[in-house]
């Protein structure tokens, strides 16, 4: 199995701040990383896939980059509503895989 | 708008069977594979399993191969997910997510998520 691995593990930022996650994977992946965000009490939702592709509708704050085993997701300015986990996800091979998750807390 | 709406979650005992289903509108659910994931209280999400579009192939995590049946009926937009031989470490809130594509192994995102369904294995 690929192992994701995630960091930090949480952060604490405030409004307007630029905010960035590291996801590493234990092989190449390719570009097929997907990032997503849950917030609490809520169903993950897909926010950036190919590694740097926005999902339609996500606020153009939020990107991704990279490619083969490391990659980046940066929210340029954060806002309130961004309070969340941030989970990486590989699906270039089954079993798909998850880093074990960025809680970001606003200070 | 596509949605998902997940139902069936319950209070099981250790070595007893539930099956939950999902609901999904808003998109050609026939042309979509779909997939379960689970976050165990306080954890991390879990890719479960997998089935394409057509409903002939499938694909298992290792933790449920041989307990957990997916299965689908695109004339009523319904996914199942069958658990059998249930243990507490199948304690979780289970979702339904749809991919962008038709293959069940393919390179796919997940683009539309359930609500999720609380499966609750205890004596």
């Amino acid at each position: 199995d690929i192992q994701m691995t995630q960091s930090p593990s949480s952060l604490s930022a405030s409004v307007g701040d630029r905010v960035t996650i590291t996801c590493q994977a234990s092989q190449d992946i390719r570009k097929y990383l997907a990032w997503y965000q849950q917030k609490p009490g809520k169903a993950p939702k897909l926010l950036i896939f190919d590694a740097s592709n926005l999902e339609t509708g996500v606020p153009s704050r939020f990107s991704g980059s990279g490619s083969g085993t490391d990659f980046t997701f940066t929210i340029s300015s954060l806002q309130p509503e961004d309070l969340a986990i941030y989970y990486c996800q590989q699906y270039d091979n089954l079993p798909y895989t998850f880093g074990q998750g960025t809680k970001l807390e606003i200070k | 708008e596509m949605q998902m709406v997940g139902s069936g979650g319950g209070l099981v005992q250790p070595g007893g069977s539930l099956r939950i289903s999902c609901v999904a509108s808003g998109f050609t659910f026939s042309s979509s594979a779909m997939s379960w994931f689970r976050q165990a209280p306080g954890k991390g999400l879990e890719w479960v399993s997998s089935v394409n579009a057509v409903g002939s192939s499938s694909y298992y995590a290792d933790s449920v191969k041989g307990r957990f049946s997916i299965s689908r009926d695109n004339s009523k937009n319904t996914l199942f997910l069958q658990m059998d031989s249930l243990t507490s470490e199948d304690t979780a809130i289970y979702y339904c997510a749809k991919g962008s594509s038709q293959y069940a192994s393919g390179r796919h995102q997940f683009d539309c998520w359930g609500q999720g369904a609380l499966v609750n294995i205890s004596s």
